[in-house]
């Protein structure tokens, strides 16, 4: 059982560049998130998906896209890259959505644009 | 969505007793109180979740006060390990945007 796992670890990209963030979760959730952290900053929810079908805007969407692909995997696009987005992205997942389900998170993504 | 006040930061020693309090003045009836942790590196992992009085775990402990105002996180006789920082969320089944604001550095010193 290996949780919530992403994919790359780490990424360096030029700005223009685009990739995409992979997550997948083994718990059989139906809600999942991205997040990203700033440095010496709180998270920052940028998409979620309440269930499989489903997906909406968190606080911070702007140049990015998401799929749920299934109810396993959730993916986070970032089209044309900018500096801006340099940050530790953060997938998560749980039962179902809301404040009173808790989440697990995935290990991080440590992404630069330069 | 009731906005969270946390202390930036907090220094203890291992051994002690840590409260960290949270301040929610615009929380919900619908609302539950949760916190989670996070070490560097890592993402936050789930501490413990109240809607009122007390809750107890193996980890922590959570008052809350009638008024569900704020809320305070208990942890007993911290050690070098319990350095990371804390956050305090509100929110409720359905409230998909959960905000986890910038929490409270805890920094125990040996």
């Amino acid at each position: 059982n290996a949780g919530v796992t992403q994919t790359p670890k780490f990424q360096v990209l030029k700005t223009g560049q685009s990739m995409t963030l992979q997550c997948a979760q083994d718990m059989n959730h139906n809600s999942m998130y991205w997040y990203r952290q700033d440095p010496g900053m709180g998270l920052r929810l940028i998409y979620y998906s309440a269930s499989e079908g489903t997906t909406d805007k968190g606080e911070v969407p702007n140049g990015y896209n998401v799929s749920r692909l299934n109810k396993r995997e959730f993916s986070l696009r970032l089209e044309s890259a900018a500096p801006s987005q340099t940050s530790v992205y953060f997938c998560a997942s749980s039962e179902a959505s809301g404040g009173t389900y808790e989440q697990y998170f995935g290990p991080g993504t440590r992404l630069t644009v330069t | 969505l009731a906005k969270t006040t946390q202390p930036i930061s907090m220094d203890s020693y291992e051994g002690q007793e840590v409260n960290i309090t949270c301040s929610h003045n615009n929380i919900a009836t619908n609302d539950y109180i949760t916190w989670y942790q996070q070490f560097p590196s890592q993402g936050p992992r789930f501490i413990i979740q109240g809607y009122k009085t007390k809750v107890t775990n193996e980890v922590a402990s959570l008052f809350i006060p009638a008024d569900r105002k704020s809320s305070t996180l208990s942890l007993p006789r911290v050690s070098l390990s319990d350095t990371a920082v804390y956050y305090c969320l509100v929110g409720y089944t359905g409230g998909f945007k959960t905000i986890f604001g910038a929490g409270t550095r805890l920094f125990v010193k040996a």
